[in-house]
């Protein structure tokens, strides 16, 4: 099982739509948790950090589910520019500071 | 946001030759850098992490000696891939965390490398 799964995709969802995205992770020793957005042959960025009390910033919403071992990502009224990979990236504290990335997962905003 | 500078943005080069990959973080101090590597339509996968005065930590199956790190300052570590091979052309990101102020890493632009 991979530690942090996400569905692969692609989203294909028109203009104005609203898309949700899934990520679970498999390690409880997760301290912290991240969106990031990569565009096609870029690097990754920071898209948000996602916390247990939700977190909005503009038309994106995070949420996490300690519990449930579950990340989410909500994007209200897309946009073209909102086209690119999403990562869901959890830090893990064992024995040493550690990343680990989801595989993204691909949306396409058409016209 | 930090900034983080990575040199060169592509390279090219032949079959036994070794690439120089720079990463710099620009407006902080950064006691740890990471270097992950791309291939084509996967995630990121951390090779290595890069402690400033001292030895790297490597990932499971990273061979360190054909992948040296040298993080000589708090603002600069390098990877060294010797003796490239064609299987070793895939994009190079580093990324660099600064010391409290969170655990956000904050990427350089990446290194495109292709081996002939």
């Amino acid at each position: 099982r991979k530690e942090v799964e996400q569905d692969p995709g692609p989203f294909n969802v028109p203009e104005g739509a609203t898309v949700a995205f899934n990520c679970t992770y498999s390690n409880s020793a997760s301290q912290s948790f991240f969106w990031y957005r990569q565009d096609c042959r870029k690097e990754p960025k920071l898209l948000m950090s996602v916390y247990s009390s939700g977190n909005e910033d503009g038309r994106f919403t995070a949420q996490l589910n300690r519990a449930s071992q579950y990340i989410s990502l909500l994007i209200r009224d897309s946009k073209l520019s909102d086209s690119a990979t999403y990562l869901c990236v959890v830090n893990l504290l064992t024995g040493g500071f550690k990343t680990i990335f989801g595989a993204g997962t691909r949306l396409f905003v058409k016209a | 946001g930090a900034v983080v500078s990575q040199h060169p943005s592509r390279v090219i080069c032949k079959s036994g030759t070794s690439v120089k990959i720079e990463c710099r973080s620009l407006d902080f101090q950064a006691t740890t850098m990471f270097w992950y590597r791309q291939f084509p339509k996967q995630s990121l996968m951390l090779m290595a992490t890069s402690n400033e005065g001292s030895k790297a930590t490597y990932e499971q199956g990273v061979e360190k000696d054909k992948f040296l790190i040298n993080h000589a300052s708090l603002t600069l570590s390098t990877l060294t891939v010797t003796s490239a091979h064609p299987e070793d052309s895939s994009f190079y990101i580093c990324s660099a965390r600064e010391e409290g102020r969170g655990e956000t890493q904050y990427f350089g632009p990446g290194t495109r490398l292709l081996v002939l």
